[in-house]
């Protein structure tokens, strides 16, 4: 069954400090590998996006990092902002059952402390 | 350039009674897909549709729900004689076009929070 798992389920850092966010997958065949941010009350916006040929990623103070071997992925938030504190969502596509069927992580709720 | 639309927010209905979803794509977008996420669950596929067009219902329970995008107006997601297991935000997204080797985007809409009392 394909799954994607994360953890922490949920994770308080003060406003400053770095965080690192876990993704694990078993779709196949993977397509490609999402993080979203999910503001509580509102829909999840696209932070990165890789396929498996790609390592990293970048989007500001975020860096996401993809091992297609593993099936791991990571979501490096930098400086931390009190308005990073939202639901991050780690989303596989799978390739066998059509890309557009995106499967979901249940999240990892950050709350960034002043 | 307004997002994906969804209305309405939040929807309270008896049981037994009929919830209509509406979701208006984004400006151009002709591709439209409905998610639930129940409480502490990820989001979870329901269907997938193109103008006039259900292509993928695979997610969608086989009873009470049904999913339409008519050619004008905005996409519905209607579910009949709610029971209180519907109680669930549901999002709609909207893509430009649906490239089935290439990576596409989907454009999430806020959500609409039905509560079944």
């Amino acid at each position: 069954k394909n799954q994607v798992e994360q953890s922490p389920q949920s994770l308080i850092i003060l406003e400053g400090k770095n965080c690192t966010l876990q993704c694990n997958y078993t779709v196949s065949p993977f397509s490609n590998l999402r993080w979203y941010k999910q503001d509580t009350g509102r829909g999840p916006v696209s932070l990165t996006i890789m396929t498996f040929s790609e390592n990293t990623k970048s989007n500001g103070r975020y860096t996401a990092t993809l091992d297609a071997d593993t099936k791991q992925s990571s979501l490096h938030i930098t400086a931390s902002q009190l308005s990073d504190s939202a639901s991050y969502i780690c989303v596989v596509s799978d390739q066998g059952s059509g890309t557009y069927k995106y499967i979901f992580g249940t999240g990892t709720r950050l709350k960034v402390l002043a | 350039n307004a997002g994906v639309m969804q209305n309405p927010r939040h929807l309270v209905r008896r049981r037994g009674q009929e919830a209509r979803l509406r979701c208006s794509p984004m400006k151009g977008h002709s591709h439209v897909y409905w998610y639930r996420q129940l409480p502490e669950e990820g989001l979870k596929f329901m269907v997938y549709l193109q103008k006039e067009n259900i292509i993928d219902e695979s997610g969608m329970p086989k009873e009470r729900f049904s999913a339409e995008f008519p050619k004008e107006g905005p996409s519905i997601l209607r579910i009949q004689q709610v029971v209180r297991g519907d109680s669930a935000a549901y999002f709609c997204a909207s893509s430009l076009l649906l490239r089935r080797d290439s990576s596409y985007e989907q454009y999430f809409g806020p959500g609409t929070r039905l509560t079944v009392t």
